[in-house]
């Protein structure tokens, strides 16, 4: 029968150049963001966080936006590595334990 | 520091018979959570515990999965019968929520059933 699954948005970059990787959410009450890079064959493993009383906030060439009137995030990674290929994934919450997680755009870097 | 602990990481098995996946959790995080990811829905959460007590098992897909967290070292999760539509990649993630509530994922297992 047909396969079907979810269709990831797919981000092709040459090494060596800035990526950026968007995020849309839909809970106006979300507080916490967080984004998250998996690996093939590996667990999700934590990039870096914002909360909402942030807009920006980086960390080592990564920086993460977040624009709570259009409920939309964004990861910039500067100077795109191999070692950077993934799934990235962005994940919310508005308090709790409870993370939600988008579906995940596929970062890919092309030597 | 060891990371969240999975165990096995790859189980292959007949439809039917029972799965019993494993967690160790990082020394000092109160609340564990059990996800499962797939192809077809991405990355679902199936239960949560909060200081050994399950807090939010919505996610579970029906009764033939179940989880425990006997002690705050260890939890499993349990599937009885197992179908072929039950594999899929399960991870186990663990927070210390006074932290914040960020979670750190274990490697995962990953589940086969014939």
């Amino acid at each position: 029968g047909e396969s079907v699954g979810l269709h990831l948005p797919t981000l092709s970059v040459q090494e060596g150049d800035n990526s950026i990787i968007n995020c849309a959410y839909s809970n106006s009450a979300s507080d916490y963001f967080i984004w998250y890079k998996q690996e093939s064959g590996k667990g999700p493993q934590f990039i870096i966080d914002i909360r909402s009383n942030m807009d920006k906030r980086q960390g080592q060439r990564v920086t993460v936006l977040l624009n709570k009137t259009v409920k939309h995030l964004s990861l910039q990674i500067a100077a795109t590595q191999p070692g950077d290929s993934a799934v990235y994934f962005c994940a919310e919450t508005s308090g709790g334990n409870k993370l939600v997680f988008g579906a995940g755009t596929i970062l890919r870097v092309k030597s | 520091d060891a990371g969240v602990i999975q165990s096995p990481r790859h189980e292959v098995t007949e439809m039917g018979q029972e799965v019993t996946l494993r967690c160790k959790p990082i020394s000092g995080h109160n609340s564990l959570f059990w996800y499962r990811q797939t192809m077809m829905r991405g990355l679902e959460l199936l239960i949560y515990f909060n200081n050994n007590v399950p807090i939010d098992d919505s996610g579970m897909p029906e009764d033939r999965f179940s989880a425990k967290m006997p002690n705050a070292s260890f939890s499993t999760l349990k599937i009885q019968p197992s179908e072929p539509r039950d594999s899929a990649v399960y991870f186990c993630a663990s927070s210390f929520p006074t932290g914040g509530d960020t979670q750190y994922f274990g490697p995962g297992t990953r589940l086969t059933v014939l």
